[in-house]
């Protein structure tokens, strides 16, 4: 089945505390890309990637980092997580113009 | 800069009633993309339909409509005989090549609620 999966689903941790968010795509994607969705705001883009070993920042990057090694990964990296990047993470792949969603990480730093 | 608006934040219908939901878009790309996504009360998003810029005809899909006007910068979409299953939130999105490639721009969200 293609799919997006992203891990964990739900996480909570402390401040300052490094963590990762992975994203797996099986569809051969080249197009990799992170959202955040906050109440108010909508989803906006933190990082995406156009191919392997190439990555840049989309809208909101502040806190945030990405590395892209392999083609179907897209892992997102909080190395100091604060408490205003408790949010909803989505990682999207596309081949072309349409993006297919992961099913989200509620993420909450305490 | 790209702009999306949704100005309708909630509605809430009676099931089987037709509802529409408004969007509006801003960009100076002649070539775009314009998108719509469910998102249901278990959170994942759900992709409905992607229209291009240079298609402006309507589209149905079963009880789903949608209304593409680029005189008026609208992609709205339409439910009709609506269900309590379509109670969720929806996103209206657009993604400009030109100026900034696949990302999406989203609007807000309007969450409908369909009541029994």
């Amino acid at each position: 089945e293609a799919q997006v999966t992203q891990n964990p689903r739900y996480l909570i941790t402390v401040t300052g505390k490094k963590l990762t968010v992975t994203c797996s795509q099986n569809m051969n994607h080249e197009y990799m890309s992170w959202y955040r969705q906050d109440p108010g705001l909508g989803l906006r883009q933190i990082y995406y990637s156009m191919n392997v070993e190439v990555t840049d920042k989309g809208d909101v990057p502040e806190g945030y980092k990405v590395s892209r090694k392999e083609k179907r990964n897209f892992p997102l990296i909080l190395e100091s997580p604060s408490p205003n990047q408790t949010s909803l993470y989505f990682c999207a792949s596309s081949q072309g113009d349409t993006q297919y969603f992961g099913p989200g990480t509620r993420l909450t730093v305490l | 800069a790209q702009k999306v608006t949704q100005a309708q934040t909630e509605i809430s219908v009676v099931e089987k009633e037709d509802v529409t939901l408004d969007c509006v878009y801003e960009t100076r790309d002649t070539t775009y993309y314009l998108f719509w996504y469910k998102q249901p009360p278990s959170g994942e998003l759900v992709f409905l339909i992607r229209r291009n810029s240079f298609d402006e005809q309507n589209e149905i899909s079963g009880r789903y409509s949608w209304n593409f006007q680029k005189s008026t910068s609208s992609f709205n979409f339409t439910i009709t005989a609506s269900q309590v299953v379509d109670s969720a939130v929806y996103f209206c999105a657009l993604s400009a090549w030109e100026t900034s490639g696949s990302r999406l721009t989203f609007g807000e969200g309007t969450q409908l609620t369909v009541n029994p």
